[in-house]
């Protein structure tokens, strides 16, 4: 059980390029999110998904989109690279279970620095 | 979210049991309240978690007081690899429209070998 994994842990862009940002999970959770993390700040959410196929955003959202096609993944895509988007990107899980507390299993983290 | 007020840092001696505490007098009946960390450079780790009794896990124990307005973590046996940044979240469950988790300040925990 590998719990959440995230590919790739490092990456550096130029300006304007894009890349894509894979998070997977094996725990069958429903919902999956994207946050980031700047030096000294603390970790602001991008989008989320509350099942396969389903996205929404969360409360830094823009120069990101995102996709949920598979259950277990859930990918973040940034389509032309900015200088601000240098962070420390991490996803999260949890699993659905109605009144019972909604706690939030992290993946390791992506580095990503943009020049 | 109520607001939770925690001590910005705290030593502790290897082997000791580490107590951290955390305030939320505005709690809500409804609110559990979460321990996470977060170790440096690492994606934030779930510990435990309560709505009213105490709890205690592999990990970790959580004492809630009676009224519910503070608690505390308890790290019975504290190890060099329990130096983190711990955080106490009080939040309801499943909050939809407000799914972000909110990291406050924390408390850095140092384990002193």
């Amino acid at each position: 059980n590998a719990g959440v994994t995230q590919t790739p842990k490092f990456r550096v862009l130029k300006t304007g390029q894009s890349m894509t940002l894979l998070c997977a999970q094996d725990m069958n959770h429903e919902y999956m999110y994207w946050y980031r993390q700047d030096p000294g700040m603390g970790l602001r959410l991008i989008h989320y998904s509350v099942g396969e196929g389903t996205t929404a955003k969360g409360e830094v959202p823009d120069g990101y989109n995102v996709s949920r096609l598979k259950k277990q993944n859930f990918l973040l895509g940034l389509e032309s690279a900015a200088p601000s988007q240098t962070s420390v990107y991490f996803c999260a899980s949890s699993y659905q279970r109605g009144g019972e507390a909604d706690t939030q299993y992290f993946g390791p983290g992506t580095r990503l620095t943009v020049l | 979210d109520a607001k939770t007020t925690q001590p910005p840092s705290m030593d502790c001696a290897e082997g000791r049991a580490a107590n951290l505490p955390c305030n939320h007098s505005t709690i809500s009946g409804n609110e559990y309240v979460y321990w996470y960390r977060q170790i440096h450079s690492q994606g934030p780790q779930y510990i435990i978690h309560g709505l009213k009794n105490n709890e205690t896990n592999e990990m970790a124990s959580l004492i809630i007081t009676e009224d519910r307005k503070s608690s505390t973590l308890i790290l019975p046996h504290a190890t060099l690899r329990d130096t983190a940044v711990y955080y106490c979240i009080v939040r309801v469950a499943w909050d939809f429209g407000n799914e972000k988790l909110t990291f406050g300040t924390g408390t850095r925990l140092t384990i002193i070998p």
